[in-house]
């Protein structure tokens, strides 16, 4: 079935330095990848998303690239502040069906 | 605030009980999604609605059930509860056709004692 991998589990950074989060998905015809982060007890807040018909897109210090023959994507976080520290979770989905998400990954900025 | 309105924030109850969520979706959103989210889990997809009949389903047991009503509202009903079934529980809503993410809610974070 559909499946989305994500690494790493944790990352540990100092402030200033950059971020990257990896996911993988198996299925090909997804076509929507969003980024989600997860404060704690909140719920998940869509920070950025890609479409598969776009390799690369940009917000400020976040950006997301997507290789659609690798079927992965990534997450770059630039100039990590304290305040990026979260859990980080991935998804796809095709076709505005249903999104299936990565496991997640807890960022730790160090001031 | 997300628009995306959860009922209740938190729920503590017995083994064997029966609890039910309630979720409010964002104006004008016609999909509503449940996720289960266990300590250090991902989030797992249990069930979508979209505009009061059911669209798809995840890995939703079969002592669990939902529905969305006639004025978009939903409810994730809980039964026979074990210790295991303890986790958070998000709602999301999106408007379906336009392929945009999910806006999710803060949450029910349900105990099983």
């Amino acid at each position: 079935g559909e499946n989305v991998e994500q690494h790493p589990s944790t990352l540990s950074v100092q402030e200033g330095d950059s971020a990257v989060i990896k996911c993988t998905y198996s299925d090909s015809a997804s076509n929507y990848f969003p980024w989600y982060k997860q404060e704690l007890g909140k719920g998940p807040q869509l920070i950025i998303d890609i479409r598969s018909n776009v390799g690369e897109k940009k917000d400020q210090r976040i950006a997301v690239t997507l290789n659609k023959t690798a079927k992965h994507f990534s997450l770059h976080i630039t100039e990590t502040q304290p305040e990026d520290s979260a859990v980080y979770f991935c998804a796809a989905s095709k076709d505005t069906d249903k999104l299936i998400f990565g496991t997640g990954t807890r960022l730790q900025v160090f001031p | 605030d997300s628009g995306v309105t959860q009922t209740p924030k938190h729920l503590i109850t017995a083994t064997g009980q029966r609890v039910t969520l309630r979720c409010s979706p964002r104006s004008g959103d016609l999909s509503v999604y449940w996720y289960q989210q266990s300590l250090d889990q991902g989030l797992q997809f249990l069930i979508q609605y979209y505009n009061g009949e059911e669209r798809a389903k995840g890995n939703i047991l079969e002592r669990f059930s939902a529905q969305q009503f006639p004025d978009l509202h939903s409810e994730l009903n809980l039964s026979s509860l074990e210790l295991g079934d303890s986790a958070l529980y998000f709602c999301a809503s999106s408007v379906r056709g336009l392929n945009y993410g999910y806006t999710f809610g803060s949450g029910t974070r349900l105990t099983v004692v």
